[in-house]
């Protein structure tokens, strides 16, 4: 079983739809956590860092932490086409910036 | 500001072959990371480097290793290589631990035939 699970997609959600990204992990030592955006072949876009639990907002984004579930989830509003990528999530204990990710959600807004 | 620059952006190999890639991270950043994706396995971690000095490794085989310049320039080196190694190798960034401050570069992507 790998340490951080996320659901691959596709997912495909109409403009202007509420979009829910999830992750859930086994490491309860995961400290901090983050979800980066990647286009084709691109590199991965730091999105969202949160450290510990809680939310964090930021424009149309925002990410959740509850690590008593070691649940996180990432809340795209007003999608745009412009949306469309894979969105990886990915955490690491600290200590260093060893990060472990998930596999990554491919996501398609459609007009 | 400049991003972090991967050379070579493309690369054919054959097996047996080694090969060495390199990142130049962002100025003043000290830390730099190494990501093999596929797209069976994702993005797996390779290795860190901070201050000339590896912090920690993934659960790759020995032919895989890295280097950390005085610059904090960083290369990575894969010798005998197999056809599984052919993957996007993604150098990351970062000025130390725990920071948002962080950016990937776009790849090298390696071809093992």
């Amino acid at each position: 079983q790998k340490e951080v699970e996320q659901d691959p997609g596709p997912l495909s959600v109409p403009e202007g739809a509420i979009v829910s990204l999830n992750c859930t992990y086994s490491n309860s030592a995961f400290q901090y956590f983050m979800w980066y955006r990647q286009y084709s072949r691109k590199g991965p876009e730091l999105l969202m860092y949160t450290y510990s639990s809680g939310n964090k907002e930021d424009g149309r984004f925002t990410a959740q932490v509850d690590k008593s579930s070691k649940y996180i989830s990432l809340f795209i509003r007003d999608s745009q086409p412009s949306d469309s990528a894979t969105y990886l999530c990915a955490m690491s204990r600290g200590g260093g910036n060893k990060l472990t990710f998930g596999t990554g959600t491919q996501l398609k807004v459609e007009l | 500001k400049a991003g972090v620059t991967q050379t070579p952006r493309y690369l054919i190999k054959t097996r047996g072959q080694q090969v060495t890639l390199s990142c130049s991270p962002i100025s003043g950043h000290r830390s730099v990371s190494w990501y093999q994706q596929t797209p069976g396995q994702g993005l797996q971690f390779l290795f860190e480097y901070f201050s000339e000095t590896q912090r920690n490794k993934g659960n790759f085989p020995g032919r895989f290793s890295g280097r950390q310049f005085s610059n904090s320039r960083s290369e990575m080196n894969v010798s005998t290589l197999e056809l599984g190694d052919s993957a996007l190798y993604l150098c990351a960034s970062f000025p130390d631990v725990g920071t948002d401050t962080q950016y990937f570069g776009p790849g090298t992507r390696l071809t093992v035939l």
